[in-house]
């Protein structure tokens, strides 16, 4: 099955800098590739996705890269803001309603 | 837009009861629905696949006969949550989408926090 790692699983930057979040996946049948920004004790919230078409995809400040080749796909934010400072998920799967296989999140915080 | 909902957001129970989680598509109609648990500070997991009119297909480790899930239809997908044990608390959030069309994303609900005593 599909695994998915993500790294750092902690990431302090100051605001106005530049975060960056990877991941790497296993199944080469993974195609959909979302990014979800969940605050404390709330839902995940899609912040941005892309699918295996495209290589790069962006959303004023958020961008996402994707390298389907060596399985690895990125999440870049610039000028980061103090409420930017969330726990951010990586996941994959083989469509968009099929199962998300999740990494194990990284916690995003920016220091004003 | 696409809203999913899940009631209750929150319940306490005593261990040994059972408890039914309700997760809604207000304005779609989903065919497939998911079910996952998140323990604190950790990722969400998948528990099940919820089939509107079919049986649920679980993830390994999962036991079925525990959590049980009703995908009575296009709307509406149940998990019940039977005999809780303390080691059952947990974050147990649905996600859902239209499905038959690859553009789709899911929609997660609120989620539910569950704490058996």
């Amino acid at each position: 099955g599909e695994n998915v790692e993500q790294h750092p699983s902690t990431l302090s930057v100051q605001e106005g800098d530049s975060a960056v979040i990877k991941c790497t996946y296993s199944d080469s049948a993974s195609n959909y590739f979302p990014w979800y920004k969940q605050e404390l004790g709330k839902r995940p919230q899609l912040i941005i996705d892309i699918r295996s078409n495209v290589g790069e995809k962006k959303d004023q400040r958020i961008a996402v890269t994707l390298n389907k080749t060596a399985k690895h796909f990125s999440l870049h934010i610039t000028e980061t803001q103090p409420e930017d400072s969330a726990v951010y998920f990586c996941a994959a799967a083989e469509i968009t309603n099929t199962p998300l296989v999740f990494g194990k999140g990284t916690r995003l915080s920016v220091i004003a | 837009g696409a809203v999913v909902s899940q009631h209750p957001s929150r319940v306490i129970c005593k261990s040994g009861t059972s408890v039914k989680i309700e997760c809604r598509s207000l304005d779609f109609q989903a065919t497939t629905m998911f079910w996952y648990r998140q323990f604190p500070k950790q990722s969400l997991m998948l528990m099940a696949t919820s089939n509107e009119g079919s049986k649920a297909t679980y993830e390994q480790g999962v036991e079925k006969d525990k959590f049980l899930i009703n995908h009575a239809s296009l709307t509406l997908s149940t998990l019940t949550v039977t005999s809780a044990h303390p080691e059952d608390s947990s974050f147990y959030i649905c996600s859902a989408s239209r499905g038959g069309w690859a553009q789709e994303t899911q929609y997660f609900g609120p989620g539910t926090r569950l704490l058996v005593l």
